[in-house]
């Protein structure tokens, strides 16, 4: 079945960087294009950024743009989220997704949690 | 720029049947939006419910349904259940590989 297992998540200072991984198994991980969502404590999910199945196209929400990169490693089956200049409100639960074949999220991952602060 | 809405909050007795909506503050959806439906309790990952405006995903029973109603995607549920209390959000595929999700609404049953 399906499994996507996200780490990486922790407390950070303002400004600093992070880098997520989601492991991916149970499907073809180079055949599928893939999400980062998140949601900040208390409220609704945002779309972060999403990565086509061979990583040669990659799309920012706004807020996040120059600031993230999405990028996967197909011998790794492995996602990746860095996140650069972290601010307190990026702080949130982070979420790994697979893309169905209908512009659609299909699979979620359980999230890991980021908390930005001094 | 355009936000994605969602009632903020919605009831439902046990039994009853409720539509939630997904609209645009400009703008009308259609199915090229390809909207799509998500469950979400308190400290668990989002549940897929519809995909694809009316599409059910893999075991979501049947009185969950997608439509286009006007110029909004809905999510109908028919003989709503104690367990359906939950937070529900929409998403929207805007084009050039961008999703936009709406706010959420939050269901309470009673």
């Amino acid at each position: 079945q399906v499994q996507l297992v996200e780490s990486g998540g922790g407390v950070v200072q303002p400004g600093r960087s992070l880098r997520l991984s989601c492991a991916a198994s149970g499907f073809t991980f180079s055949s599928y294009a893939m999400h980062w969502v998140r949601q900040a404590p208390g409220k609704g999910l945002e779309w972060v950024a999403v990565i086509s199945y061979d990583g040669n196209k990659k799309y920012y929400a706004d807020s996040m743009k120059g600031r993230f990169t999405i990028s996967r490693d197909k011998s790794k089956n492995t996602l990746y989220l860095q996140m650069n200049s972290l601010r307190a409100e990026d702080t949130a639960v982070y979420y790994c997704a697979k893309e169905g074949y209908n512009y659609d999220i299909d699979y979620w991952g359980q999230g890991t949690l980021v908390t930005v602060s001094s | 720029q355009t936000v994605v809405t969602q009632e903020p909050s919605f009831s439902v007795s046990p039994g009853g049947t409720v539509t939630l909506t997904c609209g645009l503050t400009s703008g009308s959806i259609s199915t090229g939006y390809y909207p799509s439906w998500y469950q979400q309790t308190p400290g668990q990952a989002p549940r897929t419910l519809i995909y694809n405006t009316n599409t059910r995903s893999s075991g979501v029973p049947d009185r969950f349904s997608g439509s286009i109603l006007g110029n909004k995607a809905a999510l109908t549920i028919t003989g709503a259940q104690a367990d359906d209390e939950s937070d529900y959000y929409c998403v929207l595929y805007m084009g050039s590989g961008i999703w936009v999700f709406g706010g959420g609404t939050k269901l309470t049953v009673l």
